[in-house]
């Protein structure tokens, strides 16, 4: 099937400095991609809907100058949480719909802010 | 944002026996799908049920689909160690292309 690379898996950073997430579709073009982000145990909350050639769209809630999305071509788009501060210590996940309303999923990037 | 609910939370099986989890939903949906997450893992597709139909099979799998009482059940037959991970329910409502509401999910453990 399709595969949706995210990279990194994990990674720590310190307090005030911006963490970028690189999400890739390997084998197939995505216009669209969403990134969401999950707390232990809990479900996935969608922040935003990356549009390749135009601006993300973000939920409600959701800081767009914290959380700065660019798609930069039909296979990348990237998450970048600038000015990290413990409390956006999260997994982010980006997905990339394919087919018949199948998403195929990023192993997810564990972050985490010290 | 969130809309569906899965119950129950955590499941305790034995390997072979069947796992039984439920997700319901509050708004028109165009389809159900549900995806396993192994810890600290992505999400992996398991199947996609449409809102026109009412039963899918996908070797191990069954699920379910009721729009008049907007619920979904999610069927693990003869379960493994491996099958051991979080489940979740996930919509595409009718409004939005591709924009998936995921469910609270449910944890299952299957005990060897």
């Amino acid at each position: 099937g399709a595969v949706v690379s995210q990279h990194p898996s994990r990674v720590i950073c310190k307090s005030g400095t911006s963490v970028k997430i690189e999400c890739r579709s390997l084998d197939f073009q995505a216009t669209t991609m969403f990134w969401y982000r999950q707390f232990p145990k809990q479900s996935l909350m969608l922040m935003a809907t990356s549009n390749e050639g135009s601006k993300a769209t973000y939920e409600q809630g959701v800081e767009k100058d914290k959380f700065l999305i660019n798609h930069a071509s039909l296979t990348l788009s990237t998450l970048t949480v600038t000015s990290a501060h413990p409390e956006d210590s999260s997994f982010y996940i980006c997905s990339a719909p394919y087919g018949a309303r199948e998403a195929f999923f990023g192993q997810g990037t564990r972050l985490t802010v010290v | 944002s969130q809309q569906g609910e899965e119950d129950p939370q955590a499941l305790s099986i034995q390997e072979g026996e069947n796992a039984t989890m439920n997700c319901s939903y509050k708004t028109s949906i165009n389809n159900l799908q549900w995806y396993r997450q192994n810890s600290g893992r992505g999400l992996v597709h398991l199947i996609l049920i449409r809102s026109n139909e009412r039963e899918k099979h996908s070797g191990r799998l069954r699920v379910t689909l009721d729009t008049s009482k907007k619920s979904s059940s999610l069927l693990i037959t003869a379960s493994r160690a491996a099958d051991t991970a979080s489940y979740f329910c996930a919509t595409d409502s009718v409004s939005n292309d591709y924009k998936l509401s995921f469910g609270a999910g449910t944890t299952v453990t299957v005990r060897a």
